[in-house]
């Protein structure tokens, strides 16, 4: 079974600020996690995935998560914010044991970015 | 290439009525996936299917019907709907299962029962 919490329904920061939007997760196999991002009226979009290797993972648009197993963590950060970054993002945990075909989201944070 | 395409966008349903959320990809993608996405809930699989001919149950099958006749199209089968399946519904597609790769979705279709 797996779960995610994602801390903080609505972030707001300042344009050229830091964004940082917290995942934690639960597993019982090792994890595949995601960040996917859907900006107004549009489908979701893969932002950054984490399957295996590197636990710093770069993504589209700047943005890159680090996987801390210790921690149980895969939080979203962005050095500097542009008003385009304005969407929500979702956290995703999907399990890497074959046959497990699913993937579980979080409920999302909303982003603002102030001018 | 139009990758996951879904039709209506829209749709006003009365309680009772039915209708059928249709899901076509391109990418000859396996795996196909129907999501419900209500405010603060984030997305909720309703059914998935890992090839032509095989569907299985996600988290809130319940009220929904699919099936999987072709690598192509996988539709969303509402019957007498309910004031609570007012959602907005995502059809995506992967390669591999949705648990390893990159699923892409589709636009949605937002839906409202009265």
């Amino acid at each position: 079974a797996q779960s995610v919490t994602q801390l903080g329904s609505h972030v707001s920061v300042s344009e050229g600020a830091l964004v940082l939007l917290r995942c934690n997760y639960s597993s019982s196999v090792p994890p595949y996690l995601f960040w996917y991002v859907q900006y107004p009226n549009q489908g979701l979009q893969l932002l950054l995935k984490y399957t295996t290797g590197a636990t710093l993972v770069k993504g589209i648009n700047g943005f890159e998560a680090e996987f801390k197993k210790s921690e149980t963590s895969f939080h979203l950060t962005k050095p500097s914010a542009h008003m385009s970054d304005a969407a929500e993002y979702f956290c995703a945990v999907g399990l890497s044991n074959f046959g497990n075909e699913k993937l579980t989201f979080g409920t999302g944070t909303r982003l603002t970015i102030i001018p | 290439n139009a990758g996951v395409t879904q039709t209506p966008k829209f749709r006003i349903l009365k309680i009772g009525q039915s209708m059928t959320l249709q899901c076509t990809q391109d990418m000859n993608h396996n795996y196909m996936y129907w999501y419900r996405q209500d405010p603060g809930m984030g997305l909720k699989l309703i059914y998935y299917s890992v090839g032509a001919g095989i569907t299985d149950k996600g988290e809130v099958p319940n009220g929904y019907n699919v099936s999987r006749s072709t690598t192509e199209d996988f539709p969303l089968r509402l019957e007498l709907a309910a004031p609570s399946q007012t959602s907005v519904y995502f059809c995506a597609s992967s390669s591999l299962g949705a648990s390893r790769d990159t699923q892409y979705f589709g636009p949605g279709t937002r839906l409202t029962v009265l």
